[in-house]
């Protein structure tokens, strides 16, 4: 079965620095690959997707994430963040078998001023 | 374009009772896929429907059920409810189902409290 590990459950950054979250996968055949915002008492908002093409892919707010075949790892970068930034990031995964979408248990995000 | 709306925001139930979740998915998409949220765990995968027909079922009790009608609304059923069972729980929907069905679209969810 497909499933996605996020190993820190808070990354913390200075407004300003780049910014790097972390995500991990396990899928067999192609996955499917996205990233979700969650903000306070609100439900998730799609960032980005990688499903075939260029490893390095760019989505709203200026993030970009990268895929890694060989290290199984889509992780979720933004070079300049901000304190608006600051929320809460799941990784998720689909296989190419018609099975569900699967979550990572998310990171909680903190830019500071 | 509306995006997906979940019925009632907000519920407050008492052990043992049942409770019903409405999700209106976008126009044109037919899969809606279920979510519950807790601190604890995260997202946990509930079930997904594409053409009224239940298509992946996450690992859940019994007392959880789901179904999707025609016009691709779909609601969520919970049984004699638990404590546990207190948790946010999010409805998506996507155009298709399948490998290349691209992202899910959510909606703001349904806070349920158990008391």
């Amino acid at each position: 079965a497909q499933s996605v590990a996020q190993p820190e459950d808070q990354v913390n950054v200075a407004e300003g620095n780049p910014l790097t979250v972390k995500c991990t996968y396990s899928v067999s055949g192609n996955p499917y690959l996205f990233w979700y915002v969650q903000y306070p008492n609100r439900g998730l908002q799609f960032l980005l997707k990688y499903i075939t093409g260029d490893n390095l892919v760019k989505g709203s707010y200026g993030f970009e994430a990268e895929f890694n075949k060989s290290q199984t790892s889509f992780h979720l970068k933004k070079p300049s963040a901000l304190v608006s930034d600051s929320a809460l990031y799941f990784c998720a995964v689909r296989d190419n078998n018609n099975n569900d979408m699967r979550f990572g248990a998310g990171t909680r995000l903190t830019v500071k001023p | 374009k509306a995006g997906v709306t979940q019925t009632p925001r907000y519920l407050i139930k008492t052990r043992g009772q049942q409770v019903t979740l409405s999700c209106s998915p976008i126009s044109g998409h037919r899969s809606v896929s279920w979510y519950q949220q807790t601190p604890g765990q995260g997202l946990q995968f509930l079930f997904e429907y594409f053409s009224e027909t239940q298509r992946n079922k996450g690992n859940f009790p019994g007392r959880f059920s789901g179904r999707q009608f025609s016009n691709s609304r779909s609601e969520m059923n919970v049984s004699t409810l638990e404590l546990g069972d207190s948790a946010l729980y999010l409805c998506a929907s996507s155009l298709v189902w399948g490998p290349n069905t691209g992202e899910l679209f959510f909606g703001e969810g349904s806070r349920l409290t158990v008391l």
